[in-house]
């Protein structure tokens, strides 16, 4: 099947500092991919639809001036946690879309802020 | 609006055993249903889908039947292994251009 790759898999920073995490697809193009953010022992919140060449589309409360999304070629979507504070430390995870019911999810990162 | 809601873990079974994780959703027309599994570190991966009433998906053993009249996509599996040890998600998505709404999920431990 598709592969999805991020990097880093897990990332520990201090408070206040950025943090930018990469999705890729690595075998197809992905015109949009999708952030979710993982609590622990709870399911995934969809965060927002990256989609190639524009805005991404946030969901409701999810901040966009913090967690900026870069989605500037059909492989490489990033995700940039800025002015980063302990209460953002959880597991985030991409994925991308490859037809109408079809996602494939990358490994997932760990951040951990300090 | 559409939700997915699971049972409650964790779920501990021993090699062998039977295996049924239940899951029932709420949603608007007639969605695709999914099951999802994390391993431990790593991402979600599929496991098995469903497009339409009364389908049954199935792959490693595990199977699902989409039932309509109960809104039901219950995953089972006659004979769990160790290595089936993992959380299970059970999903939809409604159509084109939609996303999906994830359960809670369901951590299952298989014991020797």
């Amino acid at each position: 099947g598709a592969v999805v790759s991020q990097h880093p898999s897990w990332v520990i920073c201090k408070s206040g500092t950025s943090v930018k995490i990469e999705c890729r697809s690595l075998d197809f193009q992905a015109t949009t991919m999708f952030w979710y953010r993982q609590f622990p022992k709870q399911s995934l919140m969809l965060m927002a639809t990256s989609n190639e060449g524009s805005k991404a589309t946030y969901e409701q409360g999810v901040e966009k001036d913090k967690f900026l999304i870069n989605h500037a070629s059909l492989t490489l979507s990033t995700l940039t946690v800025t002015s980063a504070h302990p209460e953002d430390s959880s597991f985030y995870i991409c994925s991308a879309r490859t037809g109408v019911d079809t996602q494939y999810f990358g490994p997932g990162t760990r951040l951990t802020v300090l | 609006g559409n939700s997915v809601t699971q049972m409650e873990g964790p779920v501990t079974l021993s090699e062998e055993a039977f295996l049924t994780i239940n899951c029932t959703y709420t949603a608007t027309g007639y969605p695709s249903l999914f099951w999802y599994v994390q391993y431990p570190g790593e991402g979600l991966q599929l496991l098995l889908k469903a497009t339409k009433a009364d389908d049954k998906g199935s792959n490693k053993g595990f199977e699902a039947t989409y039932r309509k009249e109960t809104t039901s996509f219950h995953l089972e599996k006659g004979s769990v292994q160790v290595s089936d040890s993992a959380v299970y998600f059970c999903a939809l998505i409604r159509g084109r251009g939609q996303n999906f709404v994830f359960g809670p999920g369901t951590r299952l431990s298989v014991l020797p």
